[in-house]
């Protein structure tokens, strides 16, 4: 199946700094990425979708300021976590769609995550 | 609004006998239904989907789900488990309100004993 990469896996920084995290496709082209969010033993929150050469689109409460998302190619997404603080620690995981006419019906492809705790 | 439910938090059974996994689905027009695995500190692996045609989907690692309109339900099933399917199990369904962004289910964390 296709390959989604994240970088960095883990990160520690402290309060006030901003942190970035890269999310890759592959082997194939992405137009639309996600980024969730997944606090401990709960459920993946959709936080934003990032459609390659337009803005993203936030979901409700999410901070669009706090947490920068650029789609600046087919295969490339980043989320900056700008002024962190203690309580944007969490998981975050990207996801790629591959595309196609019949896109709604393809499963999307998860990278392994980032694990941000701010001190 | 696009949504799953996961009744039960976590599942137990022995190696070597049968597993079910819950999930029913309330959705407007046809479902999109997903079910993906999570390993501890990892991210999602795809098992399956329903998108139309026959209601039992066959997935990865032996896994397979039913499709039962009239429940408005999901189950992923295995015949047989293995101590290595323990993992946190999510079932999905695709918002098309959301750009085909997933709407997940709370997960239901699965152990498998030997």
């Amino acid at each position: 199946g296709a390959v989604v990469s994240q970088h960095p896996s883990w990160v520690i920084c402290k309060s006030g700094t901003s942190v970035k995290i890269e999310c890759r496709s592959l082997d194939f082209q992405a137009t639309t990425m996600f980024w969730y969010r997944q606090f401990p033993k709960q459920s993946l929150m959709l936080m934003a979708t990032s459609n390659e050469g337009s803005k993203a689109t936030y979901e409700q409460g999410v901070e669009k300021d706090k947490f920068l998302i650029n789609h600046a190619s087919l295969t490339l997404s980043t989320l900056t976590v700008t002024s962190a603080h203690p309580e944007d620690s969490s998981f975050y995981i990207c996801s790629a769609l591959p595309p196609g006419l019949r896109s709604s019906y393809n499963e999307q492809f998860f990278g392994p995550g980032t694990r941000l705790t701010v001190l | 609004a696009q949504s799953v439910a996961q009744p039960e938090d976590q599942v137990n059974v022995a190696e070597g006998n049968p597993l079910t996994v819950k999930c029913t689905y309330s959705v407007s027009g046809n479902p999109y239904l997903f079910w993906y695995v999570q390993y501890p500190n990892r991210g999602l692996q795809f098992l399956l989907k329903y998108i139309t045609g026959d209601n039992l989907v066959k997935g990865s690692y032996g896994f397979e789900a039913e499709f039962n309109k009239s429940q408005t339900s999901f189950h992923l099933k295995k015949p047989s488990a293995l101590v290595s399917d323990s993992a946190l199990y999510f079932c999905a369904v695709r918002d098309l309100n959301s750009g085909y962004a997933l709407n997940f289910g709370k997960g239901t964390s699965l152990l498998v004993t030997p």
